[in-house]
């Protein structure tokens, strides 16, 4: 079955300095993964998707992320924090096979604060 | 313009009542879900759906079922409300591509329900 793991549950930055969320995911076949963003009291938003294209995956506001089968991790990095970044940021992965192909696994997701 | 959207964005009851959340999408999507996330930010599918085949998360209480009227709603009812159904609730939608787990789905802006 497939999994994601985010392995920060808090991420605090400065405004300007590099951002890195960490995701590392399980499957036994090439997974199609996700990054969506939550803003406080809002839904989710997607930010960028890996489907066995390019490795290298660039999303919205600056974010990229980038699959590495050898590590199995997807993690999401931007190069300078912006305080409107401060979100929740979920790695997700979708279901490949049966009845519940197309179903998002969803990881518990890593808050991202960033001090002026 | 909305894509997805749900009603009511907030619902307040009473333990043991009947009630029912709203779901449109305008986006021509084939397939509509049904996501819980708990108080830890934690989500979790409940339910997928398109016009042959609903497949229903096997931890989901069979006091929660949802309604199609048509390709374009997707309406969950909860009977018999208990506390531990507090949570927000949101409903996705995603188009028919081949592989379907290629897709990314789009997001209602969610609905928090307080069961007291």
């Amino acid at each position: 079955a497939q999994s994601v793991t985010q392995l920060d549950s808090h991420v605090s930055v400065s405004e300007g300095t590099p951002v890195l969320l960490r995701c590392n995911y399980s499957s036994s076949y090439s997974p199609s993964l996700f990054w969506y963003v939550q803003h406080p009291n809002k839904g989710l938003q997607l930010l960028l998707k890996y489907t066995s294209a390019a490795t290298l995956v660039k999303g919205i506001n600056g974010f990229e992320a980038e699959f590495k089968k050898s590590e199995t991790s997807f993690h999401l990095t931007k190069p300078s924090a912006h305080m409107s970044d401060a979100a929740e940021y979920f790695c997700v992965v979708s279901e490949g096979y049966g009845g519940s192909q197309g179903n998002l696994i969803f990881g518990k997701g890593t808050k991202l604060s960033v001090k002026p | 313009d909305t894509a997805v959207s749900q009603t009511p964005k907030y619902l307040v009851t009473q333990m043991g009542n009947d009630k029912s959340i709203k779901c449109e999408q305008n986006l021509g999507h084939d397939t509509m879900y049904w996501y819980k996330q708990d108080s830890k930010k934690f989500l979790k599918i409940m339910f997928s759906y398109n016009n042959k085949e609903l497949i229903i998360n096997e931890t989901v209480p069979n006091r929660f079922s949802p309604k199609s009227p048509d390709k374009a709603h997707l309406n969950l009812h909860i009977n018999s409300l208990e506390l531990g159904d507090s949570a927000v609730y949101f409903c996705a939608s995603s188009p028919r591509r081949r592989p379907s787990s290629y897709n990314e789905q789009f997001f209602g802006p969610g609905t928090r329900l307080t069961v007291l």
